[in-house]
């Protein structure tokens, strides 16, 4: 299966500053790459996703890239806001599965 | 569009009891639902995916007698800890796949925190 790691587990970073998180995937028929936000008790909330037929995309102060060929993609947060603090979650998922495979986390902290 | 919900929100519960967790699709209609299990400070762990009218699928590790899912209609999954053990405490998140334009998504439920005596 679908083996999905993230770095850093912890980022702190000054207001206004950018944070960049992460992942790397193992199975090269994943082809969707979701990005969560995750606050404390409360559900995961999707904040920008990839598919494996671009490279990059960008929603506002968000940004995602991905590089098939080394099989990594990256959360970009630009901007960033003391309402950016929560845990973001990357994931997975190959073609020809329905599950989400999620990386481990990575708890942003925003220093006003 | 697309909002799933989960009832209850929290739960206390002594060992030994059984507790269940409902997971709805508000509107739309899930055939696939799925079961996470998140421990404080931790990722997402996949425990099942429900497929209505059909027998869920368990993750390697996770017992299919303790924690019994039934999907009895496209809009509704139910996860049942049985004999419950402190061990059990967690936040129980479920997802249903729905569609965004032209293609499958998973939409969250608000989550279940269990605990148990």
């Amino acid at each position: 299966g679908e083996n999905v790691e993230q770095h850093p587990s912890t980022l702190s970073v000054q207001e206004g500053d950018s944070a960049v998180i992460k992942c790397t995937y193992s199975d090269s028929a994943s082809n969707y790459f979701p990005w969560y936000k995750q606050e404390l008790g409360k559900r995961p909330q999707l904040i920008i996703d990839i598919r494996s037929n671009v490279g990059e995309k960008k929603d506002q102060r968000i940004a995602v890239t991905l590089n098939k060929t080394a099989k990594h993609f990256s959360l970009h947060i630009t901007e960033t806001q003391p309402e950016d603090s929560a845990v973001y979650f990357c994931a997975a998922k190959y073609s020809g599965a329905n599950n989400l495979f999620f990386g481990t986390g990575t708890r942003l902290t925003i220093i006003p | 569009g697309a909002v799933v919900s989960q009832h209850p929100s929290w739960v206390i519960c002594k060992s030994g009891t059984s507790v269940k967790i409902e997971c709805r699709s508000l509107d739309f209609q899930a055939t696939t639902m799925f079961w996470y299990r998140q421990f404080p400070k931790q990722s997402l762990m996949l425990m099942a995916t429900s497929n209505e009218g059909s027998k869920a699928t368990y993750e390697q590790g996770v017992e299919k007698d303790k924690f019994l899912i039934n999907h009895a209609s496209l809009t509704l999954s139910t996860l049942t800890v049985t004999s419950a053990h402190p061990e059990d405490s967690s936040f129980y998140i479920c997802s249903a796949e729905g569609t965004r334009g032209s293609y499958n998504e998973q939409f969250f439920g608000p989550g279940t925190r269990l605990t148990v005596l």
